[in-house]
């Protein structure tokens, strides 16, 4: 499709088992991000990921979460040992690599809704 | 480090009346701005950005807004709103093209008929 995929739309899940989140960023978009949208909490910024760079994990809030991009496209987020803090929609967002000011935007997936009970 | 703070979690404006969502940024560097909207159930959809040059934005929707460096504000507007309008708005900074984007808490706004 033309905008950015998200994998699963819903997901329940028990306390202490791992999850695996997947986004399909738009084609040829070398930024890729991971947002998390709680309750009351507004938008927290996970990780990003641009082109060949290291990725930026200053926003992961514990060693259980990780995510990884393969070949540049597909990345996923694992959560391991989910908590129940954990429940939040995940957002993964894509935008066009850096270059002139005007090519800033970044597109957002309908998020996965991560329920942990 | 970038920073939003958007004041008013809520709003409510009765249809017909002006719109104002208020946004205000901190950045070390000229900053990128943005608001998005998000419909309930859905992902974000952006408004309308800043990057550089005229200082007033018009974006979807009939909204705009305005680069205020004095003030470091970005706040949105909307002569009219509308019963459609009503949802969630969050304004947003990044540094650089194509960088991260540091969201504010979000403003719910409520339309009344």
């Amino acid at each position: 499709g033309a905008g950015v995929s998200q994998s699963p739309s819903n997901k329940v899940t028990e306390k202490g088992k791992d999850v695996e989140l997947r986004c399909d960023p738009i084609s040829g978009h070398t930024a890729l991000y991971w947002y998390r949208q709680s309750l009351g909490q507004g938008l927290e910024f996970l990780i990003y990921f641009q082109g060949n760079s290291a990725p930026d994990k200053s926003g992961l809030p514990s060693d259980r979460f990780s995510a990884e991009r393969t070949g540049g496209s597909v990345s996923t987020l694992t959560i391991q040992r989910t908590q129940q803090e954990d429940s939040a929609v995940y957002l993964c967002a894509s935008s066009p690599r850096q270059g002139a000011r005007g090519r800033t935007e970044a597109f957002f997936g309908q998020g996965t809704r991560l329920t942990v009970v | 480090a970038q920073s939003v703070t958007q004041l008013g979690s809520h709003v409510s404006v009765s249809e017909g009346a002006l719109v104002l969502l208020r946004c205000n940024y901190s950045s070390s560097v000229p900053p990128y701005l943005f608001w998005y909207v998000q419909y309930p159930n859905q992902g974000l959809q952006l408004l309308l950005k800043y990057t550089t040059g005229a200082t007033l934005v018009k974006g979807i929707n009939g909204f705009e807004a305005e680069f205020k460096k004095s003030e470091t504000s970005f706040h949105l507007t909307k002569p009219s709103a509308h019963m459609s309008d009503a949802a969630e708005y969050f304004c947003a900074v990044s540094e650089s093209s194509g960088d991260k984007l540091t969201f504010g808490t979000g403003t719910r706004l409520a339309v009344r008929p």
